[in-house]
C-alpha cells in the first residue's frame, strides 16, 4: 500500500534562518507531488506541484522553493524565513492521469517563525 | 480557476443526516467535483467525487444538480467523528495542477 511521510511534525525557526521540509512517498511510482500551505483558520493554498524529477511548477511567488531530486521525494526550502512563512505545510501526492485523481495528504508540518 | 462557494459553518445533531452545500456556477464541462474533509491538525482526506450523476460510497453521498452548478455532500448519519472542515473543489482531470482549497465548511456535530 502507498504511504506518505512528512517531517518534522513541528518546527520553530527564527526569522532569517533556512528551512528544509522533506516529503517521501512509498508504494507508488511517478506520482504527482504537491506542497500546500494553510494559514491559521484558512483554506489550503497550493504552493508547488511536480509531475516528475526536476519538474517544478510554482503557483505563488514567494520566499520558498521546491525541488524533486528523486521520483518519490519532494523538498520545500527557504534560504531566509520570514514571519509570514508561518503556517501548516502539507505534502500530497496523486496518481497521474486518473479520472478521479485523488489527493493523498501527509500529516503536515506546523512551522512557527519567530 | 473555477471557484466554489460554501457556507462557513454548519451544525448538526448526532445521528441525523447532514447536507453540506457547494455552489460552483462557473464549472466547466470537464471539471469533476471533489470533496475532502480535514480534522484538526491533520491533512485533508478524500471523501467522494463525481461528474454528473449522483454518487455513493461508504463515507457519504454526493448529489449533483442537473445543471452542475451546485452539489450537496450528504452524511446520512452524522457522528461526532464527522466534525471537521469539509472542502468542495473542482478538478480538471486533464491537468496535473490541483486547485487551491477554499475555506470550506466547519461542521459541528452536537451530541
Amino acid at each position: 500500500s502507498q504511504t506518505i511521510h512528512q517531517w518534522p511534525a513541528t518546527l520553530v525557526q527564527p526569522v532569517g534562518s533556512p528551512l528544509s521540509l522533506e516529503c517521501t512517498v512509498e508504494g507508488t511510482s511517478n506520482p504527482n507531488l504537491y506542497w500546500y500551505r494553510q494559514a491559521a483558520g484558512r483554506g489550503l493554498q497550493l504552493l508547488f506541484y511536480s509531475v516528475g524529477i526536476g519538474q517544478i511548477s510554482s503557483e505563488v511567488p514567494q520566499n520558498l522553493s521546491a525541488s524533486r531530486p528523486q521520483d518519490r521525494q519532494f523538498i520545500l526550502s527557504s534560504k531566509k524565513l520570514l514571519l509570514s512563512d508561518s503556517g501548516f505545510y502539507l505534502c500530497a501526492w496523486s496518481v497521474p492521469g486518473g479520472i478521479g485523481e485523488k489527493l493523498f495528504f501527509g500529516s503536515g508540518t506546523q512551522l512557527s517563525v519567530l | 480557476d473555477a471557484k466554489t462557494t460554501q457556507p462557513n459553518s454548519m451544525e448538526s445533531n448526532e445521528e441525523e443526516p447532514v447536507h453540506l452545500p457547494c455552489n460552483h456556477s462557473t464549472i466547466s464541462g470537464t471539471d469533476y467535483i471533489h470533496w475532502y474533509r480535514q480534522l484538526p491538525s491533520q491533512g485533508p482526506e478524500y471523501v467522494i467525487h463525481g461528474l454528473t450523476s449522483n454518487v455513493n460510497n461508504r463515507m457519504a453521498s454526493l448529489a449533483i444538480a442537473e445543471d452542475r452548478k451546485s452539489s450537496t455532500l450528504i452524511l446520512h448519519r452524522a457522528t461526532l467523528r464527522d466534525a471537521a472542515v469539509y472542502y468542495c473543489i473542482l478538478r480538471d482531470p486533464g491537468s496535473a495542477r490541483q486547485l487551491t482549497f477554499g475555506s470550506g465548511t466547519q461542521l459541528t456535530v452536537l451530541p
